[in-house]
């Protein structure tokens, strides 16, 4: 079976400092692992994506994330927060076997100026 | 290229009554899924259709019905809504490789409120 964990459902950083985002993951065979993006009243769109290729993965928009098996984690990391990163993120987790998508409960990111 | 559609955008019901959610891709994926949405709660898939033809549920399948109509449309009906339904609905689309590392891509969402 797969799911995630988003730790926190509420993170605030000022505008310029470093945004970190945490997801861990449980899965019994190799996963894949995303993190999308939603803006109020908006779709989700894809930030980014590991499957199984280099353990640092860059996205759009600055963001990267390291999957890391070891600590079964895979967090979402942008060096300096701006005002418009201010959205709802979620991690989502997949097996290479699989068809369904597991999402975390989301992570609200707020951006003080 | 419009991507993934929904209609409508907003809905509100009575209790009891029934509608279907429309959902549309323009990308020639093989596989379409409907989550609904809630606070606190992440999204939650209702079912998916892994190709043409085909469905199954996901984790919170009650009170819900799917057609897969043809390879670009997959609807999502609720026979007798209920204010436990009243959520916002997306529709998202992939195209599996192999192995399976498909990304999803996302409607704009319906808001559905049950009265």
């Amino acid at each position: 079976a797969q799911s995630v964990t988003q730790l926190g459902s509420h993170v605030s950083v000022s505008e310029g400092a470093l945004v970190l985002l945490r997801c861990n993951y449980s899965s019994s065979v190799p996963p894949y692992l995303f993190w999308y993006v939603q803006y109020p009243n908006q779709g989700l769109q894809l930030l980014l994506k590991y499957t199984s290729a280099a353990t640092l993965v860059k996205g759009i928009n600055g963001f990267e994330a390291e999957f890391k098996k070891s600590e079964t984690s895979f967090h979402l990391t942008k060096p300096s927060a701006h005002m418009s990163d201010a959205a709802e993120y979620f991690c989502a987790v997949i097996a290479n076997t699989g068809n369904q998508f597991y999402f975390g409960t989301g992570t609200s990111l707020t951006v003080i100026p | 290229n419009a991507g993934v559609t929904q209609t409508p955008k907003f809905q509100v019901l009575k209790t009891g009554q029934s509608m279907t959610l429309q959902c549309a891709q323009d990308m020639n994926h093989n596989s379409m899924y409907w989550y609904r949405q809630d606070p606190g709660m992440g999204l939650r898939l209702i079912y998916y259709s892994a190709s043409e033809g085909t469905t199954d549920k996901g984790e919170v399948p009650n009170g819900y019905n799917v057609s897969r109509l043809n390879k670009r449309e997959f609807s999502l009906r609720l026979e007798s809504a209920a204010p436990s339904q009243t959520s916002v609905y997306f529709c998202a689309s992939s195209e599996p490789l192999a192995p399976t590392t498909d990304t999803q891509y996302f409607g704009p969402g319906t808001r559905l409120t049950v009265l």
